[in-house]
């Protein structure tokens, strides 16, 4: 079975950068989209993106647009989000999950990484 | 881009049946998926197209569909469900990108 293995936490200074790391094992990593999922301390998921690996290329939500840069290395099964110009409200977890479409165009989560605490403080 | 709408909290006594609903534009073209987060945890996936369950989730879980609108029900619940529960669909403006609902807060009275 495919598990999603994230990147520990991190503190980092707002204007900074933050890449996060998202590595599967256990199954086919190439053939499936990985989505980036933030959640801010008690609030609700917010989808920020998502790769194809096998197609490398990756789709932003508007919000994002700018800011994110979402890659894939199939070498090494391995994903990664990019946020740039941080700022306090980006202090959430950070999930991945592996994304499969379904019939009538279904979207689903169905594996999700352990979460990475990502916090912007001076 | 669009939104899916969710009750922020629902209640259901041990054992009853409840139902959590999720609105939205997109969930006329597109089947919504839906998620069971407990505190601390990463979300796990309970129902997902017109009505599937991932292997290791009880069948007490199931969801259906009618216009705008995705209901997740729950039949008999037990203490273990209560947590919150996000849906999510693409979105119906044809990019290919994800809504998420805002959520809801199930207690198991």
């Amino acid at each position: 079975q495919v598990q999603l293995v994230q990147s520990g936490a991190e503190v980092k200074k707002p204007g900074s950068s933050v890449k996060v790391s998202c590595k599967a094992s256990g199954g086919t990593f190439s053939s499936y989209a990985i989505s980036w999922v933030r959640q801010a301390p008690g609030q609700g998921l917010e989808w920020m993106g998502g790769i194809i690996p096998i197609f490398g290329t990756a789709n932003y939500a508007q919000k994002f647009q700018g800011r994110v840069t979402i890659t894939a290395d199939e070498s090494t099964s391995t994903a990664y989000m990019e946020l740039s110009s941080l700022r306090s409200e980006d202090t959430a977890v950070y999930y991945c999950a592996r994304t499969v479409y379904g019939p009538g165009g279904g979207v689903a989560f169905d594996i999700w990484g352990q979460g990475t605490m990502v916090t912007v403080s001076s | 881009s669009s939104e899916l709408t969710q009750d922020p909290a629902v209640s259901v006594a041990l054992g009853q049946t409840v139902r959590i609903t999720c609105q939205g534009d997109s969930l006329r073209s597109y089947y919504a998926s839906w998620y069971q987060q407990k505190p601390g945890q990463a979300p796990v996936l309970v129902i997902y197209g017109k009505n599937n369950r991932p292997s290791g989730i009880p069948d007490r879980f199931s969801g259906s569909s009618s216009g705008n609108t995705a209901s997740l029900t729950i039949t008999g619940a037990q203490a273990e469900d209560e947590a919150d529960y996000y849906c999510n669909s693409r979105d119906s403006s044809g990019n290919h990108h994800v809504v998420f609902g805002g959520g809801t807060k199930l207690t198991v009275l």
